[in-house]
């Protein structure tokens, strides 16, 4: 059964420094999600992605974060500046159409 | 805006007792309907859905949801659970719009169950 995977499964970093976690989405599929869950918190919406470009993003979501499909495989979300609140677990997912979608197993993410 | 809650921080149950977990949603519109599970050390998984039609829904090892909507529920029911159960399940929701689905899911905080063996 198809899977989304993504890597690394766990990322330190300094503050301040840029990092670009990957996700490879399910090969059929046209939506492309990024959540985050800080340790404790619930799983929030950080972005969607249809047609090469960003069709809804959340507050959290600001100037520092961007994404992109640098081809037709990968679906990347960059920090450009991690902060110590961005410490969380990064989860990607993908979807056919806007409803039902399938989630990576994340990338752990640790700032210091 | 959309919220949705889920009253049960931690659930412990021994195997073979039923299970319900409750979700209750806020949204004045239409909504799609899900509830994930994730195994520990493991990714959010699909469990089952609801978009239209049957309010009663069958998913994946057992489980159903009732979509209540005088409620604004969406309640997990397993009638018998096994160890193997163990694990943190998450309802969620999107909203239903006139162009389709909005993309963005809207999660609770997450029921942990753990089952006794």
């Amino acid at each position: 059964e198809p899977e989304v995977t993504q890597t690394p499964s766990h990322q330190v970093t300094q503050m301040g420094q840029e990092v670009i976690l990957r996700c490879v989405p399910i090969s059929n599929h046209l939506y492309f999600y990024w959540y985050r869950q800080i340790l404790g918190q619930k799983v929030e919406f950080l972005v969607s992605f249809y047609n090469n470009e960003i069709s809804e993003k959340s507050e959290i979501f600001d100037d520092q974060f961007s994404v992109e499909r640098p081809d037709g495989s990968n679906f990347t979300l960059k920090i450009r500046s991690t902060k110590l609140e961005d410490s969380a677990m990064y989860f990607c997912a993908s979807s056919v159409a806007e409803e039902t979608q399938y989630f990576g197993p994340g990338t752990r993410l640790l700032v210091l | 805006a959309q919220s949705v809650s889920q009253h049960n921080h931690h659930v412990i149950l021994s195997e073979a007792a039923s299970l319900e977990l409750g979700c209750n949603y806020s949204y004045g519109g239409t909504v799609n309907l899900f509830w994930y599970v994730q195994y520990p050390g493991q990714h959010l998984q699909l469990l089952l859905k609801y978009f239209s039609g049957d309010p009663l829904v069958k998913g994946i090892k057992g489980f159903e949801a009732e979509f209540i909507k005088s409620k604004f529920s969406f309640n997990l029911r397993k009638p018998s659970v096994q160890w193997s159960d163990t694990a943190e399940y998450f309802c969620a929701v999107n909203a239903q719009n006139y162009g389709g689905s909005q993309g963005n899911l809207i999660f609770g905080k997450g029921t942990k169950l753990s089952v006794k063996p």
